[in-house]
């Protein structure tokens, strides 16, 4: 069973934010919201993850709600290289759950 | 640049070949995962190995061989494959510390076909 739910495809124009849904309403107390990114032909890429504070580093933003059931990534000012599938990963940082991609959200950037 | 490289970038080959992918991972990680990708389906998880052992072998055939030498490197051996078995093949590395697993660092892939 899927933990996370991300709508198929996304446009955005480029310079403006984009904005990435992630529904995990059966989120539970310690899984943590882990977000990568794979852009076509590239292995993925680590961009943020956070436990139940929204967090900022120099490639995203991370917004969770405070019922922690729903995130939200922004990409501040959208350029084309941030063309690619953009993956929402709900895991527990303890024991043994190992990273489960699922299939993503496709974010095309338009020129 | 992730610090992650896998050679070959592309691969070719025969179902009766036998072939292996090189994984080397320059961060001082712990810990390295083989995952196989392939069309319009989501990563799928083949081996972790943590400390040079295998801890994780996700029900993948006998065909494909992992191998951990040592810390900085993995090998995926692979022998009499399948035409299915095309795909692109991920290397990953992440430093295990037990109860807190960090973020995974992968690398560019092998994309591979078996005629």
């Amino acid at each position: 069973d899927a933990k996370t739910t991300q709508p198929p495809s996304m446009d955005c124009a480029e310079g403006r934010a984009a904005n990435l849904p992630c529904n995990h309403s059966t989120i539970s107390g310690n899984e943590y919201v882990y977000w990568y990114r794979q852009i076509h032909s590239q292995g993925p890429q680590y961009i943020i993850h956070g436990l139940k504070n929204n967090e900022t580093n120099e490639m995203a933003s991370l917004i969770i709600t405070e019922d922690r059931k729903s995130s939200t990534l922004i990409l501040p000012h959208a350029t084309l290289r941030d063309t690619a599938v953009y993956y929402c990963i709900v895991k527990s940082n303890f024991g043994n759950e190992k990273l489960t991609f699922g299939t993503g959200t496709r974010l095309t950037i338009i020129p | 640049e992730t610090g992650v490289t896998q050679t070959p970038r592309h691969l070719v080959m025969g179902m009766t070949n036998k072939k292996s992918l090189k994984c080397e991972q320059h961060l001082g990680h712990n810990a390295m995962y083989w995952y196989k990708q392939s069309a319009k389906k989501p990563l799928e998880l083949m081996f972790v190995y943590s400390l040079e052992e295998r801890v994780e072998n996700n029900s993948v055939p006998s065909r494909f061989s992992p191998e951990c030498p040592n810390s900085s490197h993995l090998f995926l051996h692979l022998h009499t494959l399948q035409p299915e078995d095309s795909a692109l093949y991920l290397c990953a590395s992440s430093q295990d510390n037990g109860p807190n697993q960090e973020t995974q660092y992968f690398g560019p892939g092998t994309r591979l076909l078996v005629l």
